[in-house]
């Protein structure tokens, strides 16, 4: 029962573009969100975060937008830079911080020149 | 701040012996670790979560007999593979949580777990 999921395995996006990667999940349960960065045979790095009590927060480049209503969130990052490039995974937990995380299955991001 | 210290970043075993994974909250009071797996190309999977001085909680399927885990103190959570097999290669990464954790959820930089 995947409860956080990634449907885009893969997006290819140009420099200086927008980048847009989407989550959904499905367990109502779910009040915190997060974001993280993965390189192969690296620990994840957190990216930002956002709490079921708001619908956008902004951290530089990145920004993340969830609809409770709809169970989905989604990631922009604004413009978009080849160091970006890396494995991207949404993560979910209810509860509060102690709690758990849930992860969606990730979604590799190539940013070309 | 919040770095967590995981070592090794890789190991190479035979089948049918045991491996120890460290993660060291450096600067940082871990009260609750979390362990996952990771299959290439997969999502991270939660195997346990331990709180400090408590035994560990394993998710459904994860067989506590064969991976270990210890949290003796606030600084240290260890992951032991024991009679490790082949399907056990995987990354292992940890992840903590506690006092002075700025995101809440600090991860290690991950273990490659090779059982030939």
């Amino acid at each position: 029962d995947q409860q956080v999921k990634q449907n885009s395995p893969s997006l290819s996006v140009q420099e200086g573009r927008i980048s847009i990667l989407n989550c959904d999940y499905t367990n109502s349960m779910f009040d915190y969100f997060l974001w993280y960065k993965k390189y192969p045979a690296e620990g994840p790095t957190f990216l930002i975060s956002i709490s079921s009590i708001k619908d956008k927060n902004e951290d530089g480049r990145f920004t993340v937008f969830l609809n409770k209503s709809a169970k989905h969130l989604s990631l922009h990052i604004v413009p978009s830079q080849p160091g970006d490039s890396a494995v991207y995974f949404c993560a979910a937990s209810g509860g509060g911080t102690a709690s758990k995380l849930t992860f969606g299955t990730g979604t590799r991001l190539q940013v070309t020149l | 701040g919040a770095v967590v210290s995981q070592h090794p970043s890789w190991v190479i075993c035979k089948s049918g012996t045991s491996v120890k994974i460290e993660c060291r909250s450096l600067d940082f009071q871990a009260t609750t670790m979390f362990w996952y797996r990771q299959f290439p190309k997969q999502s991270l999977m939660l195997m346990a979560t331990s709180n400090e001085g408590s035994k560990a909680t394993y998710e459904q399927g994860v067989e506590k007999d064969k991976f270990l885990i210890n949290h003796a103190s606030l600084t240290l959570s260890t992951l032991t593979v024991t009679s490790a097999h082949p399907e056990d290669s995987s990354f292992y990464i940890c992840s903590a949580t506690g006092t002075g954790s700025r995101y809440g959820y600090t991860f290690g930089s991950g273990t490659r777990l090779t059982v030939v």
